[in-house]
């Protein structure tokens, strides 16, 4: 099977860094995905690493370690709308599907 | 630019009601997918499909059922409502299901059971 963990609630001061660990168990890994969800609103995509390394797209950067099992999201210049849960999700497995972890509260205070 | 929609927004039902829950995508995409977000539970995997006339069990299957007649629509049945089934439904599409193209996701049904 697949798990994941990561913590339930994050909290940072606006314009600062935060860093949103995951680890991970699976079987045939193959990506690390890395989605956003605003209170009330849908998951929206943010990131993918399947390979090792960072990748960065503006303010957002993820991170991957596959010896480790092991990535995180790393959030620079914090914005107030940046509160949000933040969603780690594996795919592997040869099931042809993603599985999601329980996610991150992220509150951003002034 | 349409993307996932997803039909009814709300829903109220009684204890052994049936109702569908509807799903379109406009990209072309041949993952679909249903998943159920409960309080500190993530998203959990109902059903999914790699392609029309295709479906296959997921996480949590036990009291829906599904179908993929048509490539754009992936409908989601609940025979007989139970309270446990109280969640927000949430359905996704993708180009694959590696996880490397993004899921696509509708803005999800909020179901009450009473």
């Amino acid at each position: 099977g697949q798990s994941l963990e990561q913590p339930s609630e994050v909290t940072a001061v606006e314009g600062a860094i935060v860093q949103i660990n995951c680890t991970y168990q699976t079987s045939g890994f193959y990506g690390l995905s890395w989605y956003q969800q605003h209170d009330g609103g849908a998951p929206t995509f943010l990131s993918y690493n399947g390979l090792d390394g960072l990748e960065e797209t503006g303010r957002f950067s993820s991170f991957l370690s596959r010896s480790d099992s092991y990535g995180y999201l790393l959030l620079q210049e914090l914005q107030m709308k940046d509160s949000a849960s933040y969603f780690c999700a594996v795919s592997g497995g040869g099931y042809q599907k993603v599985t999601f972890g329980t996610g991150t509260k992220l509150q951003v205070i002034p | 630019n349409a993307g996932v929609t997803q039909t009814p927004k709300f829903r109220v039902l009684k204890t052994g009601q049936s109702m569908t829950l509807l799903c379109a995508q406009d990209m072309n995409h041949e993952y679909m997918y249903w998943y159920r977000q409960d309080p500190g539970m993530g998203l959990r995997l109902i059903h999914y499909s790699v392609g029309e006339g295709t479906t296959a069990k997921g996480e949590v299957p036990d009291g829906y059922n599904v179908s993929r007649l048509k490539k754009q629509n992936f409908l989601l049945g609940l025979e007989s409502a139970a309270p446990s089934q109280t969640s927000v439904y949430f359905c996704a599409s993708s180009w694959t299901g590696q996880g490397n193209q993004p899921q696509h996701f509708g803005d999800g049904t909020r179901l009450s059971i009473l």
